[in-house]
């Protein structure tokens, strides 16, 4: 069974702009969550999806948005990047018949200059 | 507020040395409890999780971790370390079953000297 897949690896962009994030979560999971990891505050809890709604948010700004799709691929966006906005975005596939544990998958960086 | 502390940034250990990574959580309820590992440029791998039952529970490449209810304690721990376990690691929590958010602990560099 294929693992997460995210796209892109790796992205560079300026301040001021948007970026859109993509994450294709292990097929027959409905539900998948985002994480921010930074040096300075870890991993913190961006939102979850699960059949195309969200279930859950983090305290992020509105600059920080995201959606599901029917096939439960899921996207993130951000606009109006601040320098601050650098870090690796992990997306996280939940098995619900399992505990909902949740898979990752290798990461986007995220770099703003 | 939910938390989970790791108190070490680093831990430094001899290869061939018992090993412990230590995680403590502030969780209100029966949390289910998480050991991840990160190696360089990756995501996060799944070593270990508490639900319920016994208090030691095995994980992947030989760590094990022991639930302390009554310290609020969940210390990951391997008989003796190998250079390749040398990485980030990651304590978590989840609040509730129905509760899908992760609570992350800010993580322990482990170094395993040859």
């Amino acid at each position: 069974k294929a693992g997460v897949t995210q796209t892109p690896r790796y992205l560079i962009k300026t301040r001021g702009q948007q970026v859109t994030l993509s994450c294709s979560p292990i097929s027959g999971h409905r539900s998948v969550s985002w994480y921010q990891q930074t040096p300075g505050q870890g991993l913190q809890f961006l939102f979850e999806y699960f059949s195309e709604t969200q279930r859950n948010k983090g305290n992020f700004p509105g600059r920080f948005s995201g959606r599901q799709f029917s096939n439960s691929r899921s996207e993130m966006n951000v606009s109006t990047l601040e320098l601050g906005d650098s870090a690796l975005y992990l997306c996280a596939s939940i098995d619900s018949s399992s505990d909902n544990e949740q898979f990752f998958g290798p990461g986007t960086r995220l770099t703003v200059l | 507020a939910q938390s989970v502390a790791q108190p070490e940034d680093q831990v430094n250990v001899a290869e061939g040395n018992p090993l412990t990574v230590k995680c403590t959580y502030s969780v209100s309820g029966n949390p289910y409890l998480f050991w991840y590992v990160q190696y360089p440029n990756r995501g996060l791998q799944f070593l270990l999780k508490y639900i319920t039952g016994d208090n030691l529970v095995k994980g992947s490449y030989g760590f094990e971790a022991e639930f302390n209810k009554s310290q609020t304690s969940f210390h990951l721990k391997k008989p003796s370390a190998l250079v390749s376990d040398s990485a980030l690691y990651f304590c978590a929590v989840r609040p509730g079953f129905r509760d899908d958010k992760i609570i992350f602990g800010k993580g322990t560099r482990l170094h395993i000297l040859p």
